[in-house]
């Protein structure tokens, strides 16, 4: 495997199940992202990790929990979801969390909430 | 508060013409700036980014932008467009927010590009 991956590429879910998102990246890189892709909106951060270490949650509801065992992998562990949760969900991985590292995205998993 | 707009949310051209972009940006520091591709079902790809070096960035695939301060502007153009340019494009800023160094990308809305043939 290379790069970003992301498992499952899709989920349906309904919602009162628990369901979890995963996460790879084989890059080497330290700071890995969760994003949420709407129709018609732009993306939107959801949650940084640097070393670990979360440094941002944006205001994102706690039936989203995310966890970060290792700076290679990152879980969005998802649970009593709404509708309007349907979405792709973007993860990526950078070399650091500085201003200047591009960023790298998975595939995504689309996600859809029964 | 520093925001991203892509002027147009769709934009159509012929095979072999020009192609361009519009991203503007507002920020009261220096910004980091990107382009990125979406293929369908897939997730994003990083064409080019702009880190104070020099105002023309080439990119992949033909790719390049021009970053221009007085018009905050950094439009994405191509001379000739293929069949495969057909994706939507995201210009992304990153700034220091708040004292904070760390990568916060703003995106714009996206903008749709069709190749006709």
């Amino acid at each position: 495997e290379t790069g970003v991956t992301q498992t499952p590429r899709h989920l349906v879910m309904g919602m009162t199940n628990k369901k979890s998102l995963k996460c790879e990246q084989h890059l080497g890189h330290n700071a890995m992202y969760w994003y949420k892709q709407s129709a018609k909106k732009p993306l939107e951060l959801m949650f940084v990790y640097n070393f670990k270490e979360q440094t941002e949650n944006n205001s994102v509801p706690s039936r989203f929990s995310p966890e970060c065992p290792n700076s290679s992998h990152l879980f969005l562990h998802l649970h009593t979801l709404q509708p309007e949760d349907s979405a792709l969900y973007l993860c990526a991985s950078s070399l650091g969390p500085g201003l200047a590292y591009e960023q790298y995205f998975g595939p995504g998993t689309r996600l859809t909430v029964t | 508060a520093q925001s991203v707009t892509q002027l147009g949310s769709h934009v159509s051209v012929s095979e072999g013409a020009l192609v361009l972009l519009r991203c503007n940006y507002s920020s009261s520091v220096p910004p980091y700036l990107f382009w990125y591709v979406q293929y369908p079902n897939q997730g994003l790809q990083l064409l080019l980014k702009y880190t104070s070096a020099a105002t023309l960035v080439k990119g992949i695939n033909g790719f390049e932008a021009e970053f221009k301060k007085s018009e905050t502007s950094f439009h994405l153009t191509k001379p000739s467009a293929h069949m495969s340019d057909a994706a939507e494009y995201f210009c992304a800023v990153s700034f220091n927010a708040g004292g904070t160094s760390y990568g916060k990308l703003t995106f714009g809305q996206g903008t749709i590009l069709t190749v006709h043939p």
